[in-house]
């Protein structure tokens, strides 16, 4: 089984400052891992993915993440939060090589930039 | 570019009554396919996923039912809404083999069953 978790439900940072979110993953296998960003009342956007080889990924709208094998965790980094970064955050993850194709979610984490 | 659609964009139905929510994508062939369920505004449940015309794989028991009657659009439907069904449905596509490929999501459908 796979499973992803977010253990934070809220991050509180002030604009200009760096946020991190943070997830942790347990699969049996090797990892797809991503990041997806949800506005109120809207669908999730795609943020970024990790497949392979360079563990710092970099994303939209300035995000980078970072893949850490050995501490099973996908870290969600921007160097300069903006008030507009206020969003929920979703941490994702699909194991390599089964037929499974559908992901899991965490649970969220609501991100709120003070101005 | 790919454009997933989804309707309504929200809906107020009794208990009871039957449901229909209607997912198309556009500017892709055979995708893979995909119903989530999000309450209050916090983790998404997989409910159905396609990777075919007339293929679906139901991932949680329940009242709820989905058909893939053409390549492109994902129907959820239901006999009977519950009040349980309330809740926040997200319709999402991706590239249809087994590769590294993200999903990308539609607007979503508020269900509230009153």
């Amino acid at each position: 089984a796979q499973s992803v978790a977010q253990p934070e439900d809220q991050v509180n940072v002030a604009e200009g400052n760096p946020l991190t979110v943070k997830c942790t993953y347990s699969v049996s296998g090797n990892p797809y891992l991503f990041w997806y960003v949800q506005y109120p009342n809207r669908g999730l956007q795609f943020l970024l993915k990790y497949i392979t080889g360079d563990n710092l990924v970099k994303g939209s709208y300035g995000f980078e993440a970072e893949f850490n094998k050995s501490q099973t965790s996908f870290h969600l980094k921007k160097p300069s939060a903006l008030v507009s970064d206020s969003a929920l955050y979703f941490c994702a993850v699909r194991v390599v090589d089964t037929g499974r194709r559908a992901l899991t979610f965490g649970s969220g984490t609501r991100l709120q930039v003070q101005p | 570019s790919q454009t997933i659609h989804q309707w309504p964009a929200t809906l107020v139905q009794p208990v009871g009554s039957p449901l229909s929510l209607e997912c198309t994508v556009e500017g892709t062939s055979n995708p893979n396919l995909y119903w989530y369920r999000q309450a209050a505004g916090r983790g998404l449940q997989l409910l159905f996923y396609s990777v075919g015309i007339g293929q679906i794989s139901s991932e949680v028991p329940q009242n709820l039912s989905a058909s893939r009657p053409q390549d492109r659009q994902f129907i959820l439907s239901s006999k009977k809404l519950l009040l349980s069904d309330s809740g926040f449905y997200l319709c999402a596509w991706s590239l249809g083999d087994r590769g590294p490929y993200e999903q990308y999501f539609g607007p979503g459908t508020r269900l509230t069953v009153t």
